[in-house]
Order: structure tokens, then C-alpha cells, then sequence
């Protein structure tokens, strides 16, 4: 069954504190790997799209990596407004066209 | 510009009750889904449509009906709502029949059963 699991389930950190958030994927093949940003009271804002291991892609403080069994959202010098919900999502290889599994999400909570 | 919109924001009903949820893109994209986030955050998807082909049609109940009248705006009506659909609904599109292509979200209705 395909399956998404993201760790931490939450984290805090200071402002400028780097750190990474981990999505692990099982799927039978990857179309497509999805990260997303959700704050509250909001509707998933997209981030990046991941094709294939080794493929990297960067928005700001964000950096998100892709390996053949997870992804990483790596946060550089974080500042308090990207103190959100973060989501990963797969689309497998053989399901319906559209159809993203997602992970629970990590809450991550950025202190100044 | 609303990218996708989402009418109403908030819908309070009771126990019984029929009701519609109203999504909308200007994207122009030909595919859009109807996706349930429950009291633990959890997001799955509910239906899909592609060029008001209905392509997605996950485990849900049959109270609930979406309407796609054409490929910009699709409709979730629910007859005889329960406690348990108590949720938040998101409407999303995407391009290229959903193959590999993020989704866009709209902002969400806060749907509650009393």
C-alpha cells in the first residue's frame, strides 16, 4: 500500500536555527513528490514538485532534496513567518492521475 | 485575482440537512478535486474531475454528489449530513490531467454538523 510518513510531527526552532523535516515515501514507482505549506485557517499552499532521486529544488529559505525512499525540506536561517504546517505528498506510478497521497505534516514553530 | 475560491467559508447545519459547497478556478486548468481534512489535520482526497469527467471517486459515501458544469467550477452537494462529515473541505485544480502536477488549493469551508 502506498504509504507517506513525515517526521517530526512538530518542531521548534529558534530563529535562525537550520534543520530539516523528513518525508519517507513506499509506492510501487514515484511520478511525483509534493511539498506544501499550510497555515491556519488556510487552504495548502504548493511549494515544489520532485520528479526523481537527486533532483534538488529551492524557494527562499526552503530547499527540498529527493531520494529513492524520502524526501528532506531542508530550512536555512528560518524566521518566525515560516512558523507553519508543512505537508509531503507522493503520486504513485498506476493510481488514478491526480491522486496524492499525503503525509500527517510536521508543525514546525519558529521563536524569535 | 482568486486563483480558487470556495463558497461559503463557514457552514454551520444541523444533523439531516442537505447542502453545497461552490468551487471555483480562474487557473485554467482542466482538472479539480474535492479533498476532506479531518480534526487531525489529515488531508485526503475525495473525488477528481478532468474536463467534467468525474476520474476520482475514493471511498466516500454515496450522500455525498459532486457537479462539475464545466472544467472551471465544481460542486460538492451532501444530502442527510452526519456529525461525522464535520470537517473542512478544500476544492484544488491542476493542469495536465493531474499527471505530476502540483495542485492548487483554495481556502477551504469549515463544514460543521451539530
Amino acid at each position: 500500500e502506498d504509504q507517506v510518513t513525515q517526521s517530526p510531527e512538530a518542531l521548534r526552532l529558534q530563529e535562525g536555527e537550520s534543520s530539516s523535516l523528513n518525508c519517507s515515501y513506499t509506492v510501487s514507482g514515484l511520478r511525483g513528490l509534493f511539498w506544501y505549506r499550510q497555515d491556519p485557517g488556510k487552504g495548502p499552499e504548493f511549494l515544489f514538485t520532485l520528479y526523481s532521486a537527486g533532483e534538488e529544488k529551492e524557494k527562499e529559505r526552503l530547499k527540498a532534496t529527493l531520494t529513492k525512499k524520502e524526501s528532506f525540506l531542508h530550512i536555512t536561517a528560518p524566521k518566525p513567518e515560516d512558523s507553519a504546517t508543512y505537508l509531503c505528498a507522493v503520486q504513485a506510478v498506476g493510481g488514478s492521475q491526480g491522486n496524492l497521497i499525503f503525509g500527517k505534516g510536521t508543525k514546525l514553530s519558529v521563536k524569535p | 485575482d482568486t486563483a480558487v475560491s470556495q463558497t461559503p467559508k463557514y457552514l454551520v447545519t444541523q444533523m439531516g440537512n442537505d447542502k453545497s459547497i461552490k468551487c471555483e478556478q480562474n487557473l485554467g486548468h482542466d482538472t479539480m478535486y474535492w479533498y476532506k481534512q479531518d480534526s487531525k489535520k489529515f488531508l485526503k482526497i475525495m473525488f477528481s474531475y478532468n474536463n467534467k469527467e468525474l476520474i476520482i471517486n475514493e471511498t466516500v459515501p454515496n450522500r455525498f454528489s459532486p457537479k462539475s458544469p464545466d472544467k472551471a467550477h465544481l460542486n460538492l452537494h451532501i444530502n442527510s449530513l452526519e456529525l461525522g462529515d464535520s470537517a473542512v473541505y478544500f476544492c484544488a485544480s491542476s493542469d495536465r490531467g493531474g499527471n505530476a502536477q502540483g495542485q492548487y488549493f483554495g481556502p477551504g469551508t469549515r463544514l460543521t454538523v451539530t
